[in-house]
């Protein structure tokens, strides 16, 4: 079955600095790869996803990136906020099955 | 509220209890998913039903699990004899499905002593 590995685990940037996020997939039939935000103590939302078809998206500072051929995808967020504070997870599905396989998540620190 | 809601929200219960936890999905939503999320993880899925069919168990779904949705609308996730082990936040999403998106609901917190 898939796998999805995330990493890092942690990330501390000061604000207005960039956030890079980075995710692998074991599944090449995986073809949707969303990212969920989730707050201390509340749903995860999502926040961007990405198909297969396509290489790169961007949504005003939140930008995602994948390389089908190397099963890797990113989160690239700019210009940092306080509210950015979070754990953000990477996910890959298949859409056929469409069950997510999430990741451990990225618990980010936006620095002062 | 057209979200996605569960109830409850909280469930304290002692080991060996059966406790049973509900997720009614935005209407319209006819794909409805469990997930399980342990501290620090990130969710995992238990199983998913298209209308009132369950199309796919994970292997974490122990015997000691059901779930059912019996008219295609709200679903409820059962536990039989609780271990101290099944502790966790239990999610549900739903989706329509020609979105990938899952929505998610903001989860029973259960906690087995």
């Amino acid at each position: 079955g898939e796998n999805v590995e995330q990493h890092p685990s942690t990330l501390s940037v000061q604000e207005g600095d960039s956030a890079v996020i980075k995710c692998t997939y074991s599944d090449s039939a995986s073809n949707y790869f969303p990212w969920y935000k989730q707050e201390l103590g509340k749903r995860p939302q999502l926040i961007i996803d990405i198909r297969s078809n396509v290489g790169e998206k961007k949504d005003q500072r939140i930008a995602v990136t994948l390389n089908k051929t190397a099963k890797h995808f990113s989160l690239h967020i700019t210009e940092t906020q306080p509210e950015d504070s979070a754990v953000y997870f990477c996910a890959a599905s298949i859409d056929r099955d469409d069950k997510i396989i999430f990741g451990k998540g990225t618990r980010l620190h936006i620095l002062p | 509220d057209t979200g996605v809601s569960q109830d409850p929200r909280h469930k304290i219960t002692k080991r060996g209890q059966n406790v049973t936890f509900r997720c009614d999905p935005i209407s319209e939503h006819n794909r409805l998913y469990w997930y399980r999320q342990t501290l620090g993880q990130g969710p995992e899925f238990l199983t998913y039903f298209q209308n009132e069919a369950q199309l796919e168990k994970s292997r974490l779904l122990s015997d000691r699990f059901s779930a059912e949705r019996p008219k295609g609308s709200f679903s409820t996730l059962e536990i039989q004899r609780t271990e101290q082990g099944d502790s966790a936040m239990y999610l549900c999403a739903s989706s329509r499905p020609e979105y990938n998106e899952q929505f998610f609901g903001p989860g029973t917190r259960l906690t087995v002593l």
